[in-house]
């Protein structure tokens, strides 16, 4: 069945740092790609996310490639923030429906001043 | 402010308990309602989607027995984990689309679950 495989956290920046949290999947057919963030005390909300091959998704400075070959979504950010410190979820859209999203384990990001 | 209204944030029980969690929809009606689950360090999954006034229909593996759903009306579903085992403990999220793709969804804040 289909499945996300996300890196394992905590990752532990400093301000200002690069951020890559890597995220392959497994999948049948040709899946829309999400990420989702979890602030502290809050619903997981969408960051971004990609239709189709080639797409890339950005929102807040964060970025993140449909690569079929590779079949990865890896998220990025030039210059992280406090602020961005959450926990980041990999998903697909299920290739039964559209409803059903299948997500990856979370990544939590701390970025420290 | 919040879209989805999760409570309790956080619940231990004794072993046999129930234990209900509620959702609520705050500024729209959804005649859709998600509950996810997260072992810890698993991935988040889907447990079963809940369609107001109609039965609840689960993931392959889910008791239904287990885990009750009520989705009563358009703003309020609620997940009740019956007779609950320390295997049940678990991070359970909901979610609400109330219109057509993922950028209508929205999730509540979760439900942390120690069952002792």
């Amino acid at each position: 069945g289909d499945s996300v495989t996300q890196m394992e956290g905590p990752v532990t920046l400093s301000e200002e740092a690069f951020l890559t949290i890597n995220c392959t999947y497994t999948a049948t057919g040709y899946p829309s790609l999400f990420w989702y963030v979890q602030y502290p005390g809050e619903g997981l909300q969408l960051l971004l996310k990609a239709t189709k091959a080639d797409d890339k998704g950005s929102n807040k400075g964060f970025e993140a490639t449909y690569r079929k070959e590779t079949t990865s979504f890896h998220l990025e950010k030039g210059s992280v923030q406090v602020s961005d410190s959450a926990v980041y979820f990999c998903a697909l859209s299920g290739s039964t429906g559209f409803q059903k999203l299948v997500f990856g384990t979370g990544t939590r990001l701390l970025v420290s001043p | 402010g919040a879209v989805v209204s999760q409570h309790p944030s956080w619940v231990i029980c004794k072993s046999g308990t129930s234990v209900k969690i509620e959702c609520r929809s705050l500024d729209f009606q959804a005649t859709t309602m998600f509950w996810y689950r997260q072992f810890p360090k698993q991935s988040l999954m889907l447990m079963a989607t809940s369609n107001e006034g109609s039965k609840a229909t689960y993931e392959q593996g889910v008791e239904k027995d287990k885990f009750l759903i009520n989705h009563a009306s358009l703003t309020l579903s609620t997940l009740t984990v019956t007779s609950a085992h320390p295997e049940d403990s678990s991070f359970y999220i909901c979610s609400v689309q109330p219109g057509q793709g993922f950028e209508k969804l929205f999730f509540g804040s979760g439900t942390q679950l120690s069952v002792l």
